[in-house]
């Protein structure tokens, strides 16, 4: 089964507009941490936000939210007064344990967002 | 700091060929990972490393082996390239503690042929 799952392979927005990019994980660990990164065309990950389970509020990094129903094992991605620029592929990833000690991220297979002028 | 280098950004093997992957950072993290990214897909994890000299397999370690001898260096070795080994490679790095975020290198686009 899918641990992370991204419905939606492409989005289209208005410049200026919102958008939101959908994400729910499936795990039984009460401690995990989900991660939103941003893959432009150039191909580098690019870190976004993260949400840890234990954290009272959603995340916010500037322009972007973090919408965390943890009943809902979700976490979708907000993006407000989109830009060209926020053109790219979106991985929402979540953070779980290693049987060596370590976390490792779990990805899910992306959302193409395409901002229009 | 130069963050997470990877070295070469691109290469075209032949079916059969070897080559290594190369990794630096200078963030002095413990942790360090291979990914591999098909195309239209998420990041699938190769290998990981919890320090120098401890290294572990992650969900598709078939057909590569790597090393940490340094905490700086983690390269990622292929044996006898096959073509399902085209893909994206990406090295990341990150400390050991919350919240656990990863630094990732520009990756390095293999086809083999």
């Amino acid at each position: 089964a899918q641990k992370i799952t991204q419905t939606q392979p492409g989005m289209f927005v208005q410049e200026k507009e919102a958008v939101t990019l959908d994400c729910t994980y499936d795990t039984s660990d009460p401690s995990y941490g989900l991660f939103w990164y941003k893959q432009p065309s150039s191909g580098e990950m690019i870190f976004l936000i993260y949400q840890g389970s234990y954290d009272q509020q959603n995340a916010t990094e500037g322009r972007y939210s973090l919408n965390f129903q943890k009943a809902r094992k979700s976490a979708n991605l907000v993006i407000s007064a989109s830009q060209l620029g926020d053109s790219a592929m979106y991985f929402c990833a979540m953070r779980e344990a290693t049987q060596g000690g370590s976390e490792k991220l779990v990805f899910g297979k992306g959302t193409k967002l395409t901002v229009n002028p | 700091n130069a963050g997470v280098t990877q070295t070469p950004k691109f290469r075209i093997l032949k079916i059969g060929q070897s080559m290594t992957l190369q990794c630096a950072q200078d963030m002095n993290h413990n942790y360090m990972y291979w990914y591999r990214q098909d195309p239209g897909m998420g990041l699938k994890l190769i290998y990981y490393s919890v320090g120098a000299g401890i290294t572990d397999k992650g969900e598709v370690p078939n057909g590569y082996n790597v090393s940490r001898s340094t905490t700086e260096d983690f390269p990622l070795r292929l044996e006898l390239a096959a073509p399902s080994q085209t893909s994206v490679y990406f090295c990341a790095s990150s400390y050991p503690q919350l919240p656990y975020e990863q630094y990732f290198g520009p990756g390095t686009r293999l086809t083999v042929t």
